[in-house]
């Protein structure tokens, strides 16, 4: 696609539930991220794949947040039982290069804005 | 913690004149930053980049302003339009990251016509 597509764009989930994000990386893009960002704050980073495999998913909070790359094209976030403190937005980025931050090439979805009742 | 953070969260300019954003950063093993600009409901959209072996560098219509010595970063923008209206936000390669970007909290730049 021409750009990162994030779905779904907005997603309502109650307290406890199981909630799935999906990111569609721009086409030959080798490098993937998740980062989150809460209201009136800047992104936080989250997790990073090169590849298939979690290079580095030292951001994730807990144990309840999963990523997963299996084809090292589209990238799932998941998060079990979710909290009232997990309502942000989650944003997906990806590069071609796998050491983006010399060149700045680093493109951002739209984002997944997800509440937590 | 060693963070990013901006000295104003808010500023309002009217169109035509130049803004200057403020950003100033704590960690001294960084080595790489960049701005964002993001408007509302999208991701954040790179606009410019400094390595610490600068300290200017400009692109069209902004510069930004790297100061090593008092860990400050600015970004200028020039005859600002409405356009320009979105959160702009400074961030640096996590403690010389090639691949983590810790990002500050942000500024609103509001463009009065």
């Amino acid at each position: 696609g021409a750009g990162v597509s994030q779905t779904p764009s907005n997603k309502v989930t109650e307290k406890g539930k199981y909630v799935e994000l999906r990111c569609d990386p721009i086409s030959g893009h080798t490098a993937l991220y998740w980062y989150r960002q809460s209201l009136g704050q800047g992104p936080e980073f989250l997790i990073y794949f090169q590849g298939t495999g979690a290079a580095d998913d030292s951001g994730l909070p807990n144990d309840r947040f999963f990523a997963v790359r299996p084809e090292g094209s589209v990238s799932t976030l998941k998060i079990q039982r979710t909290e009232r403190g997990d309502s942000a937005v989650y944003l997906c980025a990806s590069s071609l290069l796998d050491r983006p931050l010399n060149t700045g090439e680093l493109f951002f979805g739209e984002g997944s804005r997800l509440t937590v009742l | 913690g060693e963070s990013v953070g901006l000295h104003l969260p808010t500023l309002s300019v009217q169109e035509g004149d130049n803004s200057i954003i403020n950003c100033a950063y704590s960690n001294s093993a960084s080595d790489y930053f960049i701005w964002y600009k993001q408007e509302s409901g999208k991701g954040p959209q790179f606009i410019i980049d400094i390595r610490s072996n600068m300290d200017k560098r400009q692109g069209q219509r902004v510069t930004v302003l790297l100061n090593k010595t008092v860990k400050h970063l600015s970004l200028q923008i020039a005859a600002t339009q409405p356009g320009d209206s979105a959160v702009y936000f400074c961030a640096e390669n996590s403690g010389g990251s090639n691949y983590k970007l810790t990002f500050g909290k942000g500024t609103l730049l509001t463009v009065n016509p």
